[in-house]
Order: structure tokens, then sequence, then C-alpha cells
């Protein structure tokens, strides 16, 4: 069964403005890992904060970790239309389990 | 090669025929992995390879569904005897080992079942 959950399901900004995602997990990880997708095809690797890694920034993303609570949160800074796309956290254990995902639309 | 390609990149077939789809990964990547989206949804997993052998096969729907790599490069993914609720996109991605690592996703491949 799939271990994260993102919410919002889907998210509207305006161009400029700060997108904010949040997962949950159910077990305990090694890693865990955010990634985007266009159009319904391949996914793209964003970022990997490790569990004893509690915020980790890479560009206009940063991402948090809290372990106590099981959680993470991607966000994107200064959001352009280009960003629009959905936005899956990824939980390795002894397969690879991926959330439901966010969408995120920037309205420019 | 640059990144892991898959073929073909969109699929039409009739209910009841066999289809198979081909996935080649990043050279010198030995793990392989095998998902299943449908519109709107998030990712499915099917089955990863370690090498040419998959430690995990539960996520495979039926037995309709079988998937093998040779050579710890290609895999393919078949699907026998399809159903329109096999309709899809089919996501292949491989990492360089374990599941740990960071994976690398091919384009996909789009399954029509009419």
């Amino acid at each position: 069964s799939q271990q994260g959950e993102e919410d919002p399901q889907a998210l509207s900004i305006q161009e400029g403005e700060n997108a904010t995602m949040n997962c949950s997990y159910k077990t305990s990880i090694n890693n865990l890992q955010w990634y985007r997708q266009n159009s319904g095809r391949g996914l793209v690797h964003l970022i990997l904060i490790r569990s004893n890694e509690r915020e980790k920034h890479s560009g206009r993303l940063r991402v948090t970790l809290d372990t106590s609570k099981k959680s993470s949160s991607l966000l994107i800074t200064a959001s352009r239309a280009a960003d629009t796309a959905s936005y899956f956290c990824a939980t390795p254990g002894n397969q690879f389990y991926f959330g439901t995902g966010t969408s995120l639309t920037v309205i420019p | 090669g640059a990144g892991v390609s898959q073929s073909p990149s969109n699929k039409v077939t009739e209910k009841g025929k066999d289809v198979e789809l081909r996935c080649d990964p990043i050279s010198g990547h030995t793990a392989l992995y095998w998902y299943r989206q449908s519109l709107g949804q998030g990712l499915e997993f099917l089955i990863y390879f370690q090498g040419n052998s998959a430690p995990d096969k539960s996520g495979l729907p039926s037995d309709r569904f079988s998937a093998e790599r040779t050579g710890g490069s290609v895999s393919t993914l078949t699907i026998q005897r399809t159903q329109q609720e096999d309709s899809a996109v089919y996501l292949c991605a491989s990492s360089l080992e374990a599941v740990q690592e960071t994976q690398y996703f091919g384009p996909g491949t789009r399954l029509l079942v009419l």
C-alpha cells in the first residue's frame, strides 16, 4: 500500500507567491524524496532529505522533515508558471512508496 | 544511454490481446522499477528488479502481468489478455543500486485498451 500522502490534493496560486505542499508517511524511513511530474509522464527527482536532516535547500526549493510527526513539507518560493506540475513525495522501504500527489497550478 | 527509455510511447490494443512494454534503464543501474499510473492518480508500484531477479513481485495486479529482465539491463513488462482497466501509463525507473537510491524515470508508455 502507498505510504506517502500529500496534501493538499490541489493548489492554485498566483505567480510570485510561495507554494507549500505537505507529505505524511507511516513507517520509519531512511530518506524521503520529492519528485515532480509534468503532464502525466515521467517523474523528475527534485530533492532527497535524509532521516537525520531537518531541512534542506535547493534553489527555490526548501524541504523540511519531521520524523517525530512522520511528515515533510516542500516549499517552492517565488513560484513561476513553469512550476505547474504534480508533486509527489516518495519513501523508500522494501519497495518505493509514492504519495498521491499535489497538483500545483501557478497562474501567470 | 543518457536516460531511461521506454517503448512504445503509446500503445492502443484490443481487449484480450497481449502487449509487451519495454524499458531500457540507464547504463550501469542495477535496480529497475515498474509502476502504473491511472489518469489523475498516484503511482502504483508493480515490481522491481535488483539485477535480473525480482525480490518483490507483490505489486503485480494479477497473473496476467509478468516481467523479466535479462543481462541486468533491458526489462519487459508483459500483460496478457488485456482488459480495459489495464489502460494507464506504465512508468519505468532505474537507480544505481538499491531501493533507497534516487530513481530516474522514463517517459512512460501510455496504454489504451479498447
